[in-house]
């Protein structure tokens, strides 16, 4: 089992503030992506990354997937109370057809 | 606007009882998912379809069974419902191949008391 590790797990922070959330395997992964899942909803796909190195940006979100296909970050600039939510990873190994989800990070944005 | 539709938003069954749970899609994917979400526990995969009448196990199976009779329809049945399957099912679907996401519906709080 390919497992992906986020960090934190949890995250409070006031609005304006600057984040990095971790996304990390010992595993390398053919494409890498980014959902948030608010409370009582399903996860939204936020991004999909698939090239070593890429990096993407949704206005205030960045993603960037490492060199080796391995590890992912996602970094949110001036944070805002919509931002808050859980945030999962999910990687497709290269073998196979199913996505490996990580553990999530609970982020609470405080106005 | 493209979906994944859960049939219930809530439900509170009894112990013992029948339970089906429906999604339908109507992005004809291929692929149909369903995953518990726990606290604690994250999304764990119970089943997965990549083709009509075709199913395979996820990692928690025990104590669930699909259907797919069709390509935009997937439905888990809990054959006889206990407390401890008290939970958050998510429903998903996605074409075939490694580059693709996962659209999720809104999800069904099931309670079994």
């Amino acid at each position: 089992t390919q497992l992906l590790e986020q960090s934190p797990q949890f995250l409070s922070i006031q609005e304006g503030e600057n984040l990095t959330v971790y996304c990390n395997s010992s595993s390398v992964f053919s494409s890498l992506q980014w959902y948030r899942q608010e409370p009582g909803e399903g996860p939204v796909l936020l991004v999909t990354v698939v090239t070593g190195g890429e990096v993407k940006k949704l206005k205030r979100l960045t993603f960037q997937f490492g060199d080796a296909r391995k590890d992912s970050s996602l970094h949110i600039t001036a944070a805002q109370p919509g931002d808050t939510g859980l945030y999962l990873c999910a990687g497709h190994p290269n073998a196979g057809n199913m996505l490996t989800f990580g553990g999530g990070t609970r982020l609470m944005v405080k106005p | 606007d493209v979906k994944v539709t859960q049939s219930s938003r809530y439900l509170v069954k009894r112990t013992g009882e029948k339970v089906f749970l429906e999604c339908v899609q109507d992005m004809d994917h291929e692929n149909m998912f369903w995953y518990r979400q726990d606290p604690g526990l994250g999304l764990r995969l119970i089943y997965f379809s990549y083709d009509v009448k075709m199913k395979e196990k996820g990692d928690i199976p025990e104590g669930y069974s699909v259907s797919r009779e069709k390509k935009e329809r997937f439905s888990l049945i809990l054959e006889s419902a206990s407390t401890n399957q008290t939970s958050m099912y998510l429903c998903a679907s996605s074409f075939q191949g490694r580059y693709y996401g996962y659209t999720f519906g809104s999800g069904t709080r099931l309670t079994v008391v």
